[in-house]
């Protein structure tokens, strides 16, 4: 078991650019989660998927935001038009079901 | 959703010092964890506790569930247990405190 991974680790946009990160989760999870931190914060939820099927999405995913899990396993998590306040710290989890999460290294955005 | 509270937001000890952190929580749960985050950003899992008490090594938690509080002890500190300890709690989404930032002293 090689944990859950995230790629890129760290990535530098200018403003108004797209990005995508992406997650692989641990083989057997079956849920999968985004979360953002910036700096001083915890965590914020964004959105948990189970299996394929995205089941909630917090209203802090603006239109800009787009995540999917189209077969179940990795998942992508793209920003259209970064903005300087996008720049943050996006964590992804997975877990079967609703038991224990366990957390990527995280892709660090810097929007300039 | 729910509401998580960490209490204190700061800490500051001697090493050798035993500390209580405190997570309060607004709703039913089926799932509250302990993390610490690391200088690089990886929150490294303490303990999974929607209910009861575990320990692990000089580290122990206990969850009261129908009063919606955790406690994380940490016995004998250590200049390595320094940074920020996260409580978070979910029914599906899962929502973090602000973090206790606690540190060790030499």
């Amino acid at each position: 078991d090689t944990g859950v991974s995230q790629d890129p680790r760290h990535k530098i946009t200018k403003r108004g650019q797209n990005v995508t990160f992406r997650c692989d989760p641990i083989s057997e999870h079956n849920r999968l989660y985004w979360y953002r931190q910036t700096l001083g914060q915890g965590p914020e939820f964004l959105t948990y998927f189970q299996n394929e099927a995205q089941l909630e999405k917090s209203r802090l995913l603006s239109d800009r935001f787009s995540a999917e899990r189209p077969k179940g396993s990795f998942s992508t998590l793209e920003i259209q038009r970064t903005e300087q306040g996008d720049s943050a710290m996006y964590l992804c989890a997975s877990s079967f079901t609703h038991y224990e999460q366990y957390f990527g290294p995280g892709t660090r955005l810097t929007v300039t | 959703g729910i509401q998580v509270e960490q209490s204190p937001p700061d800490l500051i000890l001697q090493e050798g010092a035993n500390s209580t952190l405190r997570c309060n929580f607004s709703d039913s749960v089926n799932n509250l964890q302990w993390f610490h985050q690391n200088p690089w950003g990886q929150l490294i899992n303490l303990f999974y506790i929607p209910s009861g008490t575990k320990q692990n090594g000089r580290l122990s938690a206990t969850t009261v569930a129908t009063e919606r509080y955790s406690l994380l002890y940490i016995s004998s500190s250590q200049t390595t247990d320094s940074g920020v300890y996260f409580c978070a709690a979910s029914y599906n989404d899962m929502r973090f405190g602000a973090g206790t930032r606690l540190t060790v002293k030499p």
